[in-house]
């Protein structure tokens, strides 16, 4: 069974950085394409952004909000994605979970992962002065 | 990117009834629809996908259907373990989005 758990949340100033790590036991993860989504306290969900398998090329997209300021990272000898947070706002203050999906579906030459089957735990990051 | 309009924002219904929830996206995307239940403090799980197809060990009162820009999740007979957060998320293009949810509360 696919079991995801993230680690690495906590307290921090804004301005300051933070990593997120997510453990991925169990499965082949150096295949999947993983994801990050948060939800602010009270608030929706959103995408933070992915980072494709290297036998897809291993590149990474971001949500417009975040880009340029986080970077996903994997390193498939551990089973374990990380989450790189720079410059932090009070407005990055959620709780960031760790997804991943069975499935990609393909439009042309355009590959896109699909629903999200499993995700972590959450791990609860405060950005606040 | 693609911006997913969920309604009502709010629901209260008691347990048997039957329940609609909409999603509306801004532009086609076909049928790569997903809708997920979230309890509080814990995760969202995911109950349809591909618009219509039921996950794995989702209850069969819960079905969803739809294509193009409209998109609706039916509860045939709401229960209590049903009462939760309903999202949709649009999985057709390179940043996905997600509606900002539905609320469905005991009446």
């Amino acid at each position: 069974e696919v079991q995801l758990v993230e680690s690495g949340g906590g307290l921090v100033k804004p301005g300051g950085s933070l990593r997120l790590s997510c453990a991925a036991p169990g499965f082949t993860f150096s295949n999947a394409w993983m994801s990050w989504v948060r939800q602010a306290p009270g608030k929706g969900l959103e995408w933070v952004g992915r980072i494709k398998s290297k036998s897809d090329g291993g590149t990474t997209d971001y949500a417009a909000p975040v880009k340029g300021r986080f970077t996903i990272s994997r390193d498939d000898s551990k089973n374990t994605l990380f989450l790189q947070m720079n410059s932090l706002k009070t407005e990055d203050t959620a709780e960031y979970y760790c997804t991943t999906s069975d499935t990609l579906h393909c439009s042309g030459a355009s590959c896109y992962e699909g629903a999200l089957d499993y995700w972590g735990q959450g791990t609860l990051v405060t950005v606040s002065s | 990117d693609i911006q997913m309009t969920q309604s009502p924002s709010t629901l209260s219904a008691s347990v048997g009834d039957r329940v609609t929830i909409t999603c509306r996206a801004s532009q086609s995307i076909s049928s790569w629809l997903a809708w997920y239940q979230q309890k509080p403090g814990k995760a969202p799980q995911l109950l349809i996908y591909k618009a219509s197809s039921l996950q794995s060990g989702v209850p069969s009162r819960f079905s969803g259907s739809g294509s193009g820009t409209e998109f609706t999740l039916t509860i045939s007979s709401l229960q209590p373990d049903d009462f939760a957060t309903y999202y949709c998320q649009q999985y057709n293009s390179y940043s996905p989005t997600f509606g900002q949810g539905t609320k469905v509360e005991i009446k």
